[in-house]
Order: C-alpha cells, then structure tokens, then sequence
C-alpha cells in the first residue's frame, strides 16, 4: 500500500540534544513537507521540499534542519537551538501544488 | 491576524442533525481551498477540495465566497462518526498551506 511513514511514533529526549525524525513516503510524490502542530494552533510550517536535493524553510524554520537526499525521504532534525520543541511533528507530501497534501501518522516528541 | 480564522466550537449536535460552520481567510490572492478532517491525536486527512462553484460529497457540502473571502462546511444527517476537528485550509503561494486552527464538532447519539 502507498503512503507515509513516520517514526517513531513516540520520542523523548533530554533537553540540549539533537533528535532525528524520519519520515519516507512511497507515492512518487516530489513535494514534501515539516509541520509541528501546538494545542490550540494550526499546523506550522517548518521546511520543505519540492524536488529532491532542494529545500526551502517555511514559517519557524529557526532550530530545525533537513535533507533532501532522496525522493522517498525527507528526515528532519530537531537541534537543541529550538527553544520549544516539544510537539506533535507532522510530514507530508504531494503530488502538485493544486492538489492537497497527505500526512504521515506523525511523531510526538517530548523534550525533557 | 491570522491568516486563516475558525470559530473553535466545539458544536455539539445530535444525530440525524445539520451542522455548518466557516473560516475566514486574509489574502485575497488565495488559490486553493481545502478542508481537513482531524481526530484526536491523529494526522489530518483531506475530507475534500472546495471549488469557486461549491461541491458536494456525499453528506458534504464546501462552499467558497471569494468576495467575503470566508469557506464554509456543512455536514447533514451527522453521524456519531463525523465527531472532529475540521480544519480549514488555504493555498496562497506555491506550494505552501495555511491552516486553521480547527474547528470541533461532536456529534451525540
């Protein structure tokens, strides 16, 4: 089945260290993207992506970095530059710009 | 102000009731309009486009006024299944969306 894959689910780390997410999709899609959604807050635009190798930082890119090596993958790394980092991490890729965007299952990551 | 506003509810309806509801947005030169469907602590899931013209889908109707610059969303003959957050979604530049912060409904057997 084609979709979106995130992991981990469930992530906690110790205040000052970097953390990984990943993120891979299966759709041929060429566009991804970072959100983190906060309670209360729509999603927020972290970085994305819309072809591979190319990357450009959306709304609250300060404290976050990608990589765009491959099409199918799109991992973002939370540094300990990010002043509040704990939330509800969402990916998501497309197929156009016209079209909407299909989300991953998502990470929460609480910073201890 | 926000680039995309909802009220919040929550909208607490029966079954078998309508409920609607709408979302304004700040940039006229929006191009794109979606609603999402969000449950608890779960990834948002696109419920349906929404075209200049309206659009229906099943129980479903999107409406857009571009003059008054606001979407709206009604549901008829709710279902106990359609209890979530619906978020309101905008394209206004390349591939970028903004999004409401949502709003909840819950539905009431």
């Amino acid at each position: 089945d084609g979709g979106i894959t995130q992991s981990p689910k469930y992530l906690f780390r110790k205040e000052g260290q970097n953390v990984t997410l990943s993120c891979e999709q299966n759709l041929n899609h060429d566009a991804m993207y970072w959100y983190r959604q906060d309670p209360g807050q729509g999603l927020r635009l972290i970085y994305y992506s819309q072809i591979v190798n190319d990357f450009q930082k959306g709304d609250i890119a300060e404290g976050y970095s990608v990589s765009r090596e491959k099409k199918e993958s799109f991992p973002l790394t939370v540094t300990s530059a990010q002043k509040n980092p704990t939330a509800f991490y969402l990916c998501a890729s497309s197929i156009d710009k016209g079209r909407g965007q299909f989300f991953g299952p998502g990470t929460r990551l609480t910073v201890l | 102000r926000k680039e995309v506003e909802q009220d919040p509810g929550p909208f607490n309806v029966p079954e078998g009731a309508t409920v609607a509801f709408n979302c304004t947005y700040s940039n006229s030169a929006s191009q794109s309009f979606f609603w999402y469907r969000q449950d608890c602590r779960k990834e948002p899931k696109l419920l349906m486009s929404v075209y200049s013209s309206g659009n229906e889908d099943g129980r479903f109707t999107a409406q857009l006024n571009r003059a008054s610059q606001y979407i709206s969303l009604l549901i008829r003959d709710s279902k106990l299944s359609d209890s979530a957050t619906y978020l309101c979604v905008v394209r206004y530049n390349d591939y970028k969306l903004s999004f409401g912060a949502g709003t909840t409904v819950t539905v009431r057997a």
